[in-house]
């Protein structure tokens, strides 16, 4: 079974401070990407990984994704009151797949 | 979110009825997908279809619901003889190709009294 966990599902935290959160999976990605959804709204693209090992940053996100590609994490540094959403991450186990979303974490960035 | 048109946003319909919930993709995305999110919980991969095709509707439960894209107009994702279970918010995501990432439309918010 290709399961995504993210872990936590839950995270509140004060301004300034910073975080991670994880995404696994038993099977390898082909691809992985992550989004952040807003309450009554669709999940938006932040980022995609596709090559094991590799990091890339968006402003105050950083993303990495592992050598073996079965896992990812998102940091964020000194979060804002924006960064507050659900953050999902979403995996393509094969070229071509559609792509299957883990339950997500729920950041509340505190001011 | 801009490109992914649902509608309604929000479609309120008593047990028994039909839902006919419509996605026009991105211009120039061939490729649409279909989710249901409940709350407090991530998005359930349900069909994905292209243009006059069901590529993969292993998500979708067999009785009840179905998925078209057809050649001309949106996709349409249809739930007949609605249950109180059904209540969800219904997103449609399209895609240029079977690589990169999905434009996601606001979601239809499915609520069965």
């Amino acid at each position: 079974t290709q399961l995504l966990e993210q872990s936590p599902q839950f995270l509140s935290i004060q301004e300034g401070e910073n975080l991670t959160v994880y995404c696994n999976s038993s099977s390898v990605f082909s691809s992985l990407q992550w989004y952040r959804q807003e309450p009554g709204e669709g999940p938006v693209l932040l980022v995609t990984v596709v090559t094991g090992g590799e990091v890339k940053k968006l402003k105050r996100l950083t993303f990495q994704f592992g050598d073996a590609r079965k896992d990812s994490s998102l940091h964020i540094t000194a979060a804002q009151p924006g960064d507050t959403g659900l953050y999902l991450c979403a995996g393509r186990f094969g070229i071509g797949s559609d792509m299957r979303f883990g339950a997500g974490t729920r950041l509340t960035v505190k001011p | 979110n801009a490109g992914v048109m649902q509608n309604p946003r929000h479609l309120v319909r008593r047990r028994g009825q039909e839902a006919r919930l419509r996605c026009s993709p991105m211009k120039g995305h061939s490729h649409v997908y279909w989710y249901r999110q409940l709350p407090e919980e991530g998005l359930k991969f349900m069909v994905y279809l292209q243009k006059e095709n069901i590529i993969d509707e292993s998500g979708m439960p067999k009785e009840r619901f179905s998925a078209e894209f057809p050649k001309e107009g949106p996709s349409i994702l249809r739930i007949q003889q609605v249950v109180r279970g059904d209540s969800a918010a219904y997103f449609c995501a399209s895609s240029p190709g079977q690589l990169g990432g999905y434009t996601f439309g606001s979601g239809t918010r499915l609520t069965v009294v």
